[in-house]
This record gives structure tokens, C-alpha cells and sequence, in this order.
């Protein structure tokens, strides 16, 4: 099967100036994550989304980040204005389920790589 | 809040050693558990996954320990190849907070292997 899809693959903006990240996840996967991956970190959940809902984005920082995945499919992140440290690579997941009792494998795609100089 | 870390940040290995990572979690409500290989410029991959039912699992070539006494898990791979170089991490599922049915994956630092030929 088709793996998670993102572009672009490398990005590099001002600081200030907003940038917008593309996600398709693999065919049937009810539930799609974006994490922020700082360099020499694990990555960090930014959002969840069931179908086309939001399960968790406690960790968006929502005064500056957006996301939306208004058909239950594909999915953007926005940041908006953009600063220095939010240069990271931006990691889109899917899984088949997302509840805590289920096995919860998700898939990853190959991430957009930040630069905001 | 639930951290997730590893005691080892890198290790090398002699290309057919066996290697073990090692990964400690905090959240004693973490259920399930997810080992992860990451390439340079890839998103991470599945390798392995347990649940806090087992202690033990193997697959090809890796065997994944879980000791929920300690809240300690470990990865061991068997005859190390040079393409086994990478970042591993670990990641445990805990619910969301907010008390929804869902999971949140939490990773760990992470560890680079480096197998020498």
C-alpha cells in the first residue's frame, strides 16, 4: 500500500512569514497526526484528528500554528507568523484507529524539513 | 506528564554484535509500547510493538523486553548490520489527556546506533 505523503519536502522562510505543510495519509486511515520534530529530539504530537475532528492538540501552539482536515482525508498545517524555533522537521502520521485500547501502529511520512532564518 | 527516555544516547557496534538499546517511561498508565527506526532524512518506521500484557516479544532479528516493575523497556537486536544504522526510539501509549478514549504516542530522545563494518 501507499505510504503517508507529504510536501513539501524542504522549506526555507523568513522569520515571520507564514508557510503551509500537505499531508495525505495512507487510504482507509481514520486517524492523522502532525508532530514537530526539533533536531536530536523525538517527535512531539502537535494534533490529532479523528476522521475530520479534533481528538487532541494540546500541544498546538495555537496562537501562531492551524491545522484542518476538512474531508476526513488529507490534511494542512499552517504556521503563521513563523519564528526562529520552528525550524524542525514537520512529521505527518496515520493510523487505523487512534483510541488507547486498540493497537495503535502509525505510519510516518517522510516529513517537511523547516528552515525559518 | 509522561517522558519518555533513553539511557544510552549513541552506541556502536561491530557489525554481527548483538545491540541492545535501552528506554525508560514515567506514566505508569502507558499500555502500549512501539520501538522506531529512523534513517537520515525519513520519517520513522515500525519495527516492533508490545503490550504491557506481555514482557516479551520477538520478531525478525529484534526482541523487545518490557519490564513494567521498572517501567523499562528494551530493544535487542540480533547480528547487527550495517544497515541497522540509524536513530531508535522508543514511544508509549498513554490516553489523551482530557479523558477521551484515545491514545497519545509519546517518544523518547531517541538513540544512534552506528554498526561498523
Amino acid at each position: 500500500e501507499a505510504g503517508v505523503a507529504q510536501s513539501p519536502r524542504y522549506k526555507i522562510i523568513e522569520k515571520r512569514q507564514s508557510v503551509a505543510f500537505w499531508c495525505n495519509p495512507i487510504s482507509g486511515h481514520a486517524t492523522l497526526y502532525w508532530y514537530q520534530q526539533i533536531l536530536g529530539q523525538g517527535p512531539k504530537l502537535l494534533i490529532q484528528f479523528q476522521n475530520n475532528g479534533v481528538v487532541d492538540d494540546s500541544q498546538l501552539p495555537k496562537d501562531r500554528f492551524s491545522a484542518e482536515r476538512l474531508k476526513g482525508v488529507d490534511s494542512t498545517l499552517k504556521i503563521q507568523p513563523a519564528k526562529l524555533e520552528d525550524s524542525a522537521v514537520y512529521l505527518c502520521a496515520s493510523s487505523h484507529i487512534g483510541t488507547f485500547l486498540a493497537k495503535n501502529i502509525q505510519y510516518f511520512g517522510a516529513g517537511t524539513r523547516l528552515s525559518v532564518l | 506528564g509522561e517522558s519518555v527516555g533513553l539511557h544510552l544516547p549513541t552506541l556502536s557496534v561491530q557489525e554481527g554484535d548483538n545491540s541492545i538499546i535501552n528506554c525508560a517511561y514515567s506514566n505508569s498508565a502507558s499500555d502500549y509500547f512501539i520501538w522506531y527506526k529512523q534513517e537520515s532524512g525519513k520519517g520513522p518506521q515500525f519495527i516492533i510493538d508490545i503490550r504491557s500484557n506481555m514482557d516479551k516479544r520477538q520478531g525478525q532479528r529484534v526482541t523487545v523486553l518490557l519490564n513494567k516493575t521498572v517501567k523499562h523497556l528494551s530493544l535487542q537486536i540480533a547480528a547487527t548490520q550495517p544497515g541497522d544504522s540509524a536513530v531508535y526510539f522508543c514511544a508509549a501509549l498513554a490516553p489523551n489527556a482530557g479523558g477521551t478514549s484515545y491514545g497519545k504516542l509519546t517518544f523518547g530522545q531517541g538513540t544512534i546506533l552506528t554498526v561498523h563494518p
